[in-house]
């Protein structure tokens, strides 16, 4: 299993509000800063929040990251069809000495 | 900008050599770390390591002993060397960009799909 822990699957309607939780520890998360990549069906993964809550140029205000203590959060509001995809979180983790990733979370938009 | 392609071949027999290249056009080498990341079919994202412009390595642990990744800076390549694989090296290999060691990748190649098999 992953070292960081993501739900295996989310959902929402268009326009509402969705939040993807990453669980890790000490050594990752808790004192390292957490980044998030969205994957697109049949594409390579796209960097979608980077220091926890920083968005590259060209990504949308509605989606926003945060992290307390050895959890972040993914929020994403006004929910899109085009935001049907997987996203993944990943950290540093000292105590590996290695990049670690969630399991990835499939967001689904009904 | 900055793009990155992997190249090398797609199929490669068991207790083999994985080799693949990732080539860099758009932009410099310097002052950035340079990663390969796999993602076997219809699961979740591995990183392999990470090389830096001028030659330092790290790796995961779980594959140290079976990997090697050099840098090209003057032919603007990085390469992953895989020995001894199996069925479970079946996977979507790509390179990828990051500024900080620890850092986000920021920039992804398309990936290039690798089989083990006989």
């Amino acid at each position: 299993q992953s070292v960081l822990t993501q739900p295996p699957s989310a959902s929402g309607t268009p326009g509402q509000r969705v939040t993807i939780s990453c669980s890790g520890s000490s050594s990752n998360i808790g004192r390292r800063t957490v980044n998030w990549y969205q994957q697109l069906p049949g594409t390579a993964p796209k960097i979608l929040i980077y220091s926890n809550s920083q968005r590259p140029s060209g990504v949308p205000d509605r989606f926003s990251g945060s992290k307390s203590g050895t959890s972040a959060s993914l929020a994403i509001s006004g929910l899109q069809s085009e935001d049907e995809a997987d996203y993944y979180c990943a950290a540093w983790d000292d105590s590996l000495d290695g990049q670690v990733f969630g399991g990835g979370t499939k967001l689904t938009v009904l | 900008q900055v793009q990155l392609q992997e190249s090398g071949p797609g199929l490669v027999k068991p207790s083999e050599t994985l080799s693949l290249t990732c080539t860099v056009s758009g932009g410099s080498m310097s002052s950035n770390y340079w990663s390969w990341i796999r993602q076997p079919p219809g699961k979740g994202l591995e990183w392999i390591g990470y090389i830096y412009y001028s030659g330092g390595t790290t790796y995961s642990p779980s594959l140290k002993s079976r990997v090697t990744i050099s840098v090209d800076t003057s032919k603007k390549q990085f390469s992953l060397r895989l020995r001894s694989v199996t069925a479970a090296d079946t996977a979507v290999y790509y390179c990828a960009r990051h500024p900080m060691w620890d850092g986000a990748f920021d920039i992804w190649g398309q990936g290039t799909v690798v089989t083990v098999s006989s």
